[in-house]
């Protein structure tokens, strides 16, 4: 069974760069033709794709965080993280790691890490 | 980017009712779509993709239907667990996907 758990700051200061790892497990982040993806919630509403990653490196972003993304893969610690700078308050959320598989028509999000609230203050 | 739109936005039945959830997307996305169950605290989960195809382990009272610009979620029986927001969410127009806002099924 794979199981994505999410880890990093819960508290990062306007302007600075939120920093977020997700660990995989249960199975190689390499295997498979997965895609690794942020989502964000902030507090009482919907969910917001930030970016996905594939295990050659290739990625690909939301156009609206595009120049203030990167996610970047660790094939060795089974891991991929993100970073999104300059952040101000709209950026609290709670952050999500997710598996994109395959399914028919197209990609969808079928394992979700847990979540952790990011939090945007001084 | 494709906009998700669902409706109601909140709907209040009782267990046992059969509840109906729209999602229309501002453009076509033929049968790109999936529907995910959220519980407060907790990850959405994957229900329903290319808008009419169970996901494993999903109990058969859940069913979708539609394509192109109107989907449905439906629930037949309304079970106890089943008390939870619902998301829309297309996987044609890429990047970005797009969720739509949700819909809270709340008890009567």
């Amino acid at each position: 069974q794979v199981q994505l758990q999410e880890s990093g700051p819960g508290l990062v200061k306007p302007s600075q760069t939120l920093s977020l790892t997700c660990t995989v497990s249960g199975g190689s982040i390499s295997s498979g033709s997965y895609y690794w993806s942020w989502i964000r919630q902030p507090a009482g509403k919907g969910l917001e794709w930030i970016g996905r990653i594939y295990t050659s490196g290739s990625t690909n972003y939301n156009p609206s965080l595009k120049s203030r993304v990167t996610i970047s893969v660790d094939t060795s610690k089974n891991q991929f993280s993100l970073k999104l700078s300059s952040v101000t308050a709209a950026d609290t959320a709670v952050y999500y790691c997710a598996r994109g598989d395959y399914y028919d028509f197209g990609y969808y999000f079928d394992y979700w890490g847990q979540g952790t609230l990011v939090t945007v203050s001084s | 980017d494709i906009q998700m739109t669902q409706s109601p936005s909140s709907v209040s039945a009782s267990v046992g009712d059969r509840v109906t959830i729209t999602c229309r997307a501002s453009q076509g996305i033929s049968s790109w779509l999936a529907w995910y169950q959220q519980k407060p605290g907790k990850a959405p989960k994957l229900l329903i993709y290319a808008a009419s195809s169970l996901q494993s382990g999903v109990p058969s009272r859940f069913s979708g239907s539609g394509s192109g610009t109107d989907f449905t979620l439906t629930i037949s029986s309304l079970q106890p667990e089943d008390f939870a927001t619902y998301y829309c969410q297309q996987a044609n127009s890429f990047p970005p996907w797009t969720f739509g806002q949700g819909t809270k099924v709340e008890i009567k």
